[in-house]
């Protein structure tokens, strides 16, 4: 099946860098790509809907000057967490459908990046 | 999409059926029965999905009530490896590209 791939899979970072992620979707194209997050013993919240070649959707409650989403080709979306703080900690996930209009497609999940900001 | 509950946590003995049950009673006629699974430290995979008919594949089948109000989702044999949190998501098939929404889920053990 499709797979999609993130990078890095951890990354611990100093209160105040910024941290960037990327999301590559394997063996299609996706012109929209998924950002989640998730905190210990919690669920998955989804953070935007990224959209490629024009600006991501996010949702309420996530600042998006603060989680930049770029969506630059079919393939690849990133996600820059800007002056991280230790509360940005999280476990990020992103997602991709090999999505055909009018058929029920899987949604594919990356295994996800844990950052910890210290 | 319509609301789904699920117990919080359940446990099963290894090598032993597991049935996870989910209640979707305001599920509309074009919602699509999903379910994921999450294990520890990674991102969800998908597992299953119906409409009307009981599925089956090679992870799991899928048992939907006649009225559609609740399903369970049947492992045949649970290993130590099916250890992982299973959300039951319900998706319009009308949503086109929209992304699934997760409820808590319910936390599956799996004793040796």
């Amino acid at each position: 099946g499709a797979v999609v791939s993130q990078h890095p899979s951890w990354v611990i970072c100093k209160s105040g860098t910024s941290v960037k992620i990327e999301c590559r979707s394997l063996d299609f194209q996706a012109t929209t790509m998924f950002w989640y997050r998730q905190f210990p013993k919690q669920s998955l919240m989804l953070m935007a809907t990224s959209n490629e070649g024009s600006k991501a959707t996010y949702e309420q409650g996530v600042e998006k000057d603060k989680f930049l989403i770029n969506h630059a080709s079919l393939t690849l979306s990133t996600l820059t967490v800007t002056s991280a703080h230790p509360e940005d900690s999280s476990f990020y996930i992103c997602s991709a459908r090999d999505w055909v209009a009018g058929v029920q497609e899987t949604q594919y999940f990356g295994p996800g990046t844990r950052l910890l900001v210290l | 999409d319509a609301k789904t509950t699920q117990p919080n946590s359940m446990e099963s003995n290894e090598e032993e059926p597991v049935h996870l049950p989910c209640n979707h009673s305001t599920i509309s006629g074009t919602d699509y029965i999903h379910w994921y699974r999450q294990l520890p430290s990674q991102g969800p995979e998908y597992v299953i999905h119906g409409l009307t008919s009981n599925v089956n594949n090679r992870m799991a089948s899928l048992a939907i009530a006649e009225d559609r109000k609740s399903s369970t989702l049947i492992l045949h044999r649970a290993t130590l490896r099916d250890a992982a949190v299973y959300y039951c998501i319900l998706r319009d098939k009308n949503s086109g590209n929209t992304p699934l929404v997760f409820g808590k889920g319910t936390r599956l053990s799996v004793i040796a």
